[in-house]
């Protein structure tokens, strides 16, 4: 069954430092998403794609945040500084209609220090 | 604005009891909602989902969901729960329409038990 990739699992960066996150969403899917899940907290809806463009973003994604699609397969995350309330599990998905149900990579944990 | 509530951070049922884990909405238009379970250490994985028609769903893994408008609410059972199930399970909402953004709720701990 085609599986949402996520690369690195884990990254650990010092805080100020930029971080870039790599999803390599279902190849027939044109709807891509990211979440992140602070330990011990709900999924936090961050930003939602399509046709090459921003379709909606939440509170949490401001300027430090862009996303891009590179390639025809490879969507990105991007944090331009980090900073410590960045530690969190980032998770990317995606789903091949906007109604349809998404599909999610195993996340990728990222701790600054 | 949508929003979900989950009863019961953990839940806790021995081996072949009934599971009854409790999901209440919020929304403004009609939701479409959704079940995921995601296992230590690894990602959300769908268990049911419900858009429209038929108000009781059946999933993976035997469990099923019941849609309840008059209630707002969309409880997942499974009626013998296994080991196997020890997860975190995760209740969550969209609009209908396109690119809509998942709500969740803080999920709830499935501990089973000997």
């Amino acid at each position: 069954e085609p599986e949402v990739t996520q690369t690195p699992s884990h990254q650990v960066t010092q805080m100020g430092q930029e971080v870039i996150l790599r999803c390599v969403p279902i190849s027939n899917h044109l709807y891509f998403y990211w979440y992140r899940q602070i330990l011990g907290q709900k999924v936090e809806f961050l930003v939602s794609f399509y046709n090459n463009e921003i379709s909606e973003k939440s509170e949490i994604f401001d300027d430090q945040f862009s996303v891009e699609r590179p390639d025809g397969s490879n969507f990105t995350l991007k944090i331009r500084s980090t900073k410590l309330e960045d530690s969190a599990m980032y998770f990317c998905a995606s789903s091949d209609q906007g109604s349809q149900p998404q599909h999610f990579g195993d996340g990728t944990r990222l701790s600054i220090l | 604005a949508q929003s979900v509530t989950q009863l019961g951070s953990h839940v806790s049922v021995s081996e072949g009891a009934l599971v009854l884990l409790r999901c209440n909405y919020s929304s403004s238009v009609p939701p479409y909602l959704f079940w995921y379970v995601q296992y230590p250490n690894q990602g959300l994985q769908l268990l049911l989902k419900y858009t429209t028609g038929a108000t009781l769903v059946k999933g993976i893994n035997g469990f099923e969901a019941e849609f309840k408008k008059s209630e707002t609410s969309f409880h997942l059972t499974k009626p013998s729960a296994h080991m196997s199930d020890a997860a975190e399970y995760f209740c969550a909402v969209s609009e209908t329409g396109t690119a809509s953004k998942l709500t969740f709720g803080t999920g709830t701990r499935l501990q089973v038990t000997l």
